[in-house]
């Protein structure tokens, strides 16, 4: 079945550094989504990606999406401690109706 | 607009018990989905109802089922509970899951916490 691998699984990181994590599918994805739990509390949806090649800016997170619609990344610059939680991809496969979630990579951030 | 509404937050049962849990979405939205989260699994796909129908199914065994009422509201029941099943149950809702290009994505509910003892 559709795999969604999500890496690292946890990341540490001084307040001011940036942060990447990376998602693979073992299928072409028709669109890719990213989500953001905070501890304690529930997945919230931040943004999707369809084309192949997409980038999305959202302040300081940026969304890429593969060529071959595959992988997607997401890249945090400056991480402020606001931004600790875990993140999440979730691949959608071309003609499927189940979103399929990668592990999480799991934010913590040192003041 | 109200998000969406999980019941109850927390629930502590026996092994062996039953147990059912509700969830209604956003209104308007027709796709509910549940997850269930763990610690060391993620989120993993419980099911997913699209107007009263199940559309699709994850590797859960059948102890775990669910439906979807005609006003989208939708319920899980865990049957025979065994001690794995202690986790976080979450309940997602969409206008359409599988919608590309307009920028749908799930919202989720806050969860019900499962405690099995």
């Amino acid at each position: 079945g559709q795999q969604v691998m999500q890496i690292p699984q946890y990341q540490h990181v001084q307040e001011g550094e940036d942060f990447t994590t990376y998602c693979n599918s073992s299928t072409t994805l028709s669109n890719i989504q990213w989500y953001k739990q905070r501890p304690g509390g529930h997945p919230v949806f931040l943004i999707q990606l369809v084309k192949s090649g997409e980038v999305k800016k959202q302040k300081r997170l940026t969304f890429q999406f593969g060529e071959a619609k595959k992988n997607s990344s997401l890249h945090i610059t400056a991480t402020q401690t606001t931004d600790v939680g875990t993140y999440f991809c979730a691949g959608l496969r071309q003609g499927a109706q189940k979103l399929v979630f990668g592990q999480g990579t799991r934010l913590t951030i040192n003041p | 607009k109200a998000g969406v509404t999980q019941t109850p937050r927390y629930l502590i049962k026996t092994r062996g018990q039953q147990v059912t849990l509700s969830c209604s979405p956003i209104s308007g939205h027709r796709s509910v989905s549940w997850y269930q989260q763990t610690p060391g699994q993620g989120l993993q796909f419980l099911f997913e109802y699209f107007s009263e129908t199940q559309r699709n199914k994850g590797n859960f065994p059948g102890r775990f089922s669910g439906r979807q009422f005609s006003n989208s509201r939708s319920e899980m029941n865990v049957s025979t509970l065994e001690l794995g099943d202690s986790a976080l149950y979450l309940c997602a809702s969409s206008l359409e899951t599988g919608l590309v290009g307009a920028g749908y994505g799930y919202t989720f509910g806050s969860g019900t916490r499962l405690t099995v003892v």
